[in-house]
């Protein structure tokens, strides 16, 4: 069973960049589809983006602006960056496998940012 | 304003089955595409409990089912225990511009 671990800054500084790092364990990077999924605090789940280690990747419409995900293989980690972000991007962030390019069927415990002003 | 609409809260008593609604419309569930449910319980991830409709992975009990028709889509609890409190939501894809994977706004499930 695959297993997954966000980590990174607990706190952003407002217009400055959120950087997360998601290390899989027990499975290869090069294996599936890999999500970066959200959830402001008492709010529901807002998915972020996903991608393939052959650099397939789908974004969100209403961030595509200012995200990136990015894999590496040599380190089996997906990366998020966000920039500029707000208030608005206060959230728990989690990282998921995605089956196919349809559901998730592994999430990382997830990891709460605060933006701050 | 999620794309796929469910209802905020429903309850039930131990014992009792109960059902949660997803709304969707023709750019997502009405065009055929799956739904999959998750479990989220209090200060944790969420879990997948259905995919594809109406499958549930390894571990889930048969308590849990899903049922997908039109536009809309529905998970049922039967014999609802209190560690089934949580909250729930649907998930799908959607084709029109920019939306690709979408969730519900999701259900906050009430044992009584």
């Amino acid at each position: 069973q695959v297993q997954l671990q966000e980590s990174g800054p607990g706190l952003v500084k407002a217009s400055e960049t959120l950087f997360l790092t998601c290390t899989v364990s027990g499975g290869s990077v090069t294996s599936s589809y890999w999500s970066w999924i959200r959830q402001p605090p008492g709010k529901g789940l807002e998915w972020i983006g996903f991608i393939y280690h052959s650099g397939r990747i789908k974004y969100n419409s209403s961030l595509r602006s200012r995200v990136t995900i990015s894999v590496d293989t040599s380190k089996n980690q997906v990366s998020l960056r966000l920039s500029s972000v707000t208030a608005a991007d206060t959230a728990v962030y989690y990282c998921a496998k995605v089956w196919g390019q349809d559901y998730f069927d592994s999430w990382g415990q997830g990891i709460l940012v605060t933006v701050s002003s | 304003q999620s794309v796929l609409t469910q209802p905020p809260s429903v309850s039930g008593a131990p014992g009792q089955r109960v059902t949660i609604s997803c709304t969707g419309s023709s750019s997502n569930i009405g065009t055929g595409y799956d739904v999959h449910w998750y479990q989220q319980l209090p200060g944790r991830a969420p879990k997948l409990l259905i995919y594809g409709n109406n499958n549930r992975p390894s571990g889930v009990p048969d308590r849990f089912s899903g049922s997908k028709s039109g536009t809309s889509a529905s998970l049922a609890i039967t014999g609802l225990q209190a560690e089934d409190e949580a909250d729930y939501y649907c998930q799908s894809y959607d084709g029109s511009l920019g939306a690709h994977l979408v969730f519900g706004g999701g259900t906050k499930l009430t044992v009584l």
